[in-house]
């Protein structure tokens, strides 16, 4: 079975602040994805990023990066001079790469609210 | 571009009381899956499909049941509503180029919110 496990619930920091938020995950399988997606306080769910278990460069993407360690399960999202607009829910999810005559499932962590202040 | 389009927005049902969640999405994708969202608990799975007339149950499908009556529409039903069954409702949809993969990304709808008393 898959997991993943975000152990911070909540976090709060004040503006300009780096922010890392952890995700750690398991599965038995060689070939998986991670991906994470944003709640903002409106609700809808945002698509971030995905990263393939056979590609471990870390990827930046303005003031978002992201560290994945195959070596621990970890797929760590940092946050670069953290602005009021990050306030959300983010949470990490991993997904089978491939099922046989059904649809590969995505499996979310708890999430991490991360509250930024002026 | 309307993407996932989920209805009703909100619902408020009396425990016993019976609806349907519907989803639909414009964009030729195969799988389509339905979440509940609850405090402190994530997305949870309950219903998923992976392409017309075929269904899987998730995580928590208990007091669910699910229609994939064609490739755009999958609907969700509470045929009797429970306090527990509170929570926010998250239709899903996945497609790109290779059926069944999971690269894929999940786009979502904006979600419903269901209250059972």
């Amino acid at each position: 079975a898959q997991k993943v496990t975000q152990a911070q619930t909540e976090i709060s920091v004040v503006e300009k602040e780096d922010v890392t938020l952890d995700c750690v995950y398991e599965t038995r399988d060689t070939t998986y994805y991670l991906f994470w997606y944003k709640q903002p306080p409106s609700g809808e769910l945002v698509f971030l990023i995905r990263r393939n278990s056979f590609d471990e460069q870390n990827e930046i993407s303005g003031r978002y990066s992201w560290n994945f360690q195959k070596s621990t399960s970890s797929f760590n999202f940092t946050i670069t001079a953290s602005q009021v607009v990050d306030s959300a829910v983010y949470f990490c999810a991993l997904s089978e790469a491939w099922v046989d005559g059904t649809a590969s499932k995505l499996t979310f962590g708890t999430g991490t609210r991360l509250q930024v202040t002026l | 571009n309307a993407g996932v389009t989920q209805t009703p927005k909100f619902q408020v049902l009396k425990t016993g009381q019976s609806m349907t969640l519907q989803c639909a999405q414009d964009m030729n994708h195969n799988s389509m899956y339905w979440y509940r969202q609850d405090p402190g608990m994530g997305l949870r799975l309950i219903y998923y499909s992976a392409s017309e007339g075929t269904t899987d149950k998730g995580e928590v499908p208990n007091g669910y049941n699910v229609s994939r009556l064609n490739k755009r529409e999958f609907s969700l039903r509470l045929e009797s509503a429970a306090p527990s069954q509170t929570s926010v409702y998250f239709c899903a949809s996945r497609g790109g180029t290779e059926l069944y993969s999971g690269a894929n990304v999940l786009t979502f709808g904006a979600g419903s919110r269901l209250t059972v008393l």
